[in-house]
Order: structure tokens, then sequence, then C-alpha cells
């Protein structure tokens, strides 16, 4: 498995504003997905972050709205910019080796609740 | 696309045992995940079934895989009051793209 750690926690915003979430893993890997929980919903990919090259965005989510970074194997951010209420959502970030039996699975981190007012 | 099916709803009596069903639609899909969410947490990991597999026990939790009718189940032996939580199950793409259910409520009753 592996420990994942996210910052902040959570957190309450304004309108407009931007949030910037970080994910840190305890040791490399592969991969690393940012998720949206909206209020009472399943989870529904952002996209994937790549090392080294931009991230790779779902149907309905664009980089200029959720920019993300992932400058080494181990970390990622997630920026939620220019803030709505329609954006209070939890965001995790999950990680997977990638390749092979076990490459598959993901683990998630503790998530962060956003509430936009 | 893929799609993944769940009741929404489950209660069950302390001790007795809970089964939770799942339906997906990608017919590829080489792992099948159960995940559970507790209150104001993320996401654990509870087991997985490679889908070349029927069953897989691991103490109090049995998956079973029907890839013909492509139904999968949880089933969680002398079910507790920790065990009251949201529960997932999810499907992975040939592009390790988890494709989650709309999760099952789990309460259980003392």
């Amino acid at each position: 498995s592996a420990v994942i750690s996210q910052k902040p926690s959570r957190d309450i915003c304004q309108r407009g504003t931007s949030l910037t979430i970080q994910c840190q893993v305890d040791s490399q890997v592969t991969m690393m997905f940012w998720y949206r929980q909206q209020p009472g919903q399943s989870l529904t990919l952002i996209a994937t972050a790549n090392q080294g090259s931009e991230a790779t965005y779902e149907s309905g989510f664009v980089i200029d709205k959720f920019p993300i970074s992932r400058p080494n194997l181990t970390f990622s951010t997630l920026t939620v910019s220019n803030m709505s209420p329609e954006d209070s959502s939890i965001y995790l970030c999950s990680v997977g080796r990638g390749g092979g039996v076990k490459g598959e699975t993901q683990y998630f981190g503790p998530g962060t609740r956003l509430l936009v007012l | 696309g893929e799609d993944v099916e769940q009741s929404l709803f489950l209660s069950v009596r302390e001790g007795d045992s809970s089964v939770i069903n799942c339906t997906y639609t990608d017919s590829s899909s080489t792992y099948l995940y159960w995940y559970k969410q507790e209150p104001g947490a993320g996401l654990q990991l509870l087991t997985y079934i490679f889908s070349n597999m029927d069953m897989k026990q691991d103490q109090r939790l049995t998956v079973l895989l029907n890839k013909k009718d492509k139904h999968l189940s949880l089933r969680i032996a002398d079910t507790q009051t920790g065990d009251s939580a949201i529960y997932f199950c999810a499907e992975v793409d040939s592009s390790y793209k988890l494709i989650f259910g709309s999760g099952t409520r789990l309460l259980v009753r003392p």
C-alpha cells in the first residue's frame, strides 16, 4: 500500500478565489489521479497527473479550471480556480504504481473538503 | 461507456451477514474493487478480485464474481456497527481509470 497525505484537509473559501490542494505520497508512484466527490455522490475522475508532462483531463474538466502540477514521483497539486459554490466537494488524490498485478490498485488520500460560499 | 450500478441503501442487524451487490458493464475489466468510505474520511481499499477468479475470501469479507452476469458482490460476515459506511464497487479499465458505482450506504442496527 501507500501512505498518502493531503493538505489542506478542509477549507472554506469565497467565490472567485482559488485553492491549491497538495497530495504527498510516501514512495515513488507512477500514476497519480485527482477525483471529485460532490455531496452525496460517487467519485468522478478529474484528471491523471503525469510526471514530466501535462495532465490528462477527463471529459467535462479543463486545465484552466483545474490546473495540475506533478513535479516529481511523490507529489502533485490540484488547483480549483475561480471557485463557485458548485465546486463545493471532496477532492481526493489517488496513486497507483501502474503495470503488474498490484500496480493497478489505487490507494486514496484522506480527501480535502471544500466549501465555497 | 462503462457503467457500474449499486443499490443505494442496506440495513442489517448487528451480527447478521451483509451482502452488497454491484453490476458492471465492461467485460474486459481485469480487476474489480471494493472500497469503504466512513463518514468524513477518504476511501479505504477493502479488497479486490481478479477477473479470472470466482471468489475471494479475506477474514470476514467474501467477494463473489459472476463474469457471465457481470455481477459482483461483497459479503460481510458478523456485521458490526463499525462496518456502517458507504461501500463503493469499482472496475478498472485498460487506462487504469477506476469507474465507481454510486455507493451503497450500509447501516448496522444494534
